[in-house]
């Protein structure tokens, strides 16, 4: 168990909708990630906030946003969904920037039909 | 730009070493890192390297940094059933800022 939390497990959702994954990191971690998980695409980068405020951006497409909230607990937001975006979304946690040790929560599994 | 690459499939018998292989392209990689994900599960953290070293121990694990070909290894002494997982290699580095780039995942299939 790493410490990060992730909820909900599994979303089944349909075109068009809009969901919120939501994040809680290991007690004390200041920064928090968001990737997606896909067959075709591998693990890829979405974004970063590190303390509330954003810190850096990936391959977020702009349906796609987050937030971290003053208990450092984040959500990330998906709307508009298509179909291409059904996929693992995993948040990770770190408390040392400059060793970049990421812990994983076990991730939201995303169906869109 | 950042590619990170590894071997897709490998299968060993019970009690065998294991050596998973990874290559990477950026070369102001600061930190690498080998992730486990056993299935249905996330993303656990085996164990990490700095660019400046050539290897690490940790257990089981033995991490080799080959930093002039880019090539990092992972090897798994005295294979178990339990180590049957994807093996993600990933690296941070200067240009990505805190973002890890990672592999395409190296599935291990251990027999008894």
């Amino acid at each position: 168990d790493s410490g990060v939390t992730q909820t909900p497990k599994h979303l089944i959702t349909a075109t068009g909708q809009r969901v919120t994954l939501r994040c809680s990191p290991r007690s004390g971690d200041l920064s928090v990630y968001w990737y997606q998980q896909s067959l075709d695409q591998g693990l890829q980068f979405l974004i970063q906030y590190y303390n509330g405020e954003e810190r850096a951006k990936g391959n977020i497409l702009e349906r796609f946003s987050a937030q971290q909230f003053p208990d450092l607990h984040s959500e990330l937001n998906l709307s508009s969904l298509e179909l291409g975006d059904s996929a693992l979304y995993f948040c990770a946690s770190s408390d040392n920037e400059a060793l970049n040790e990421q812990y994983f929560g076990p991730g939201t599994r995303l169906t869109v039909t | 730009g950042e590619d990170v690459e590894q071997s897709l499939f490998l299968s060993v018998r019970e009690g065998d070493s294991s050596v998973i292989n990874c290559t990477y392209t950026d070369s102001s990689s600061t930190y690498l890192y080998w992730y486990k994900q056993e299935p249905g599960a996330g993303l656990q953290l085996l164990t990490y390297i700095f660019s400046n070293m050539d290897m690490k121990q940790d257990q089981r694990l033995t991490v080799l940094l080959n930093k002039k070909d880019k090539h990092l290894s992972l090897r798994i002494a005295d294979t178990q059933t339990g180590d049957s997982a994807i093996y993600f290699c990933a690296e941070s580095t200067s240009q990505a800022g805190t973002a890890l780039i990672f592999g395409k995942g190296t599935t291990l299939s251990v027999s008894s």
